[in-house]
């Protein structure tokens, strides 16, 4: 079943602009990843953040979290058309071992030049 | 380094054919392996995945099957598919000695039953 959900399910925005997407979850997390999947191909890993952690950067990408509300938010700075891709969010549940990943649905990010 | 392979990249079949679907990863051992299903347009659904040979978890309880025959080797099957398995099929794998980790995703079978 999905567990984490990205809002807005859509995004347009012009190159140079800020992009906010967030995502919201349902139980206590261990952690929460999020991915890029450019059209027709698989999904790249962009960042983790720790369930004891607030907020994370890796590069243009900013990476908040908020374990009380259940919450988390990606920012991508600055950004350029080939940022264009959907953006998913993923939970890993605590209960240790090998929980699979679950996914959201996605935001589908266009970033027009 | 690591690398994951999945093919074909994409496949025709009609109603009632039977799928095999083939990943492999190289540069690990002992992988945990994954496959996804995703709708056009729609997120990830976990399908199977495995923590080591002959160890398979269903997530989903429908007309398709997996096998790890060897450690590397993730196989995903279906002896009569139907129009609704239509879809991209994505297999992944992370490391299984460190759990929760990210995981790593082939380019995908973008499958089409008519």
């Amino acid at each position: 079943s999905q567990q984490g959900e990205e809002d807005p399910q859509a995004l347009s925005i012009q190159e140079g602009e800020n992009a906010t997407m967030n995502c919201s979850y349902k139980t206590s997390i261990n952690n929460l990843q999020w991915y890029r999947q450019n059209s027709g191909r698989g999904l790249v890993h962009l960042i983790l953040i720790r369930s004891n952690e607030r907020e994370k950067h890796s590069g243009r990408l900013r990476v908040t979290l908020d374990t009380s509300k259940k919450s988390s938010s990606l920012l991508i700075t600055a950004s350029r058309a080939a940022d264009t891709a959907s953006y998913f969010c993923a939970t890993v549940s605590l209960g240790g071992g090998n929980t699979p990943l679950v996914f959201g649905k996605g935001t589908r990010l266009s970033v027009i030049a | 380094s690591q690398t994951i392979h999945q093919w074909p990249a994409t496949l025709v079949q009609p109603v009632g054919s039977p799928l095999s679907l083939e990943c492999t990863v190289e540069g690990t051992s002992n992988p945990n392996l994954y496959w996804y299903r995703q709708a056009a347009g729609r997120g990830l659904q976990l399908l199977f995945y495995s923590v080591g040979i002959g160890q398979i978890s269903s997530e989903v309880p429908q007309n398709l099957s997996a096998s790890r025959p060897q450690d590397r080797q993730f196989i995903l099957s279906s002896k009569k598919l139907l129009l609704s398995d239509s879809g991209f099929y994505l297999c992944a794998w992370s490391w299984g000695s460190a759990p929760n980790q990210p995981q790593h995703f082939g380019d995908g079978t973008r499958l089409s039953i008519l």
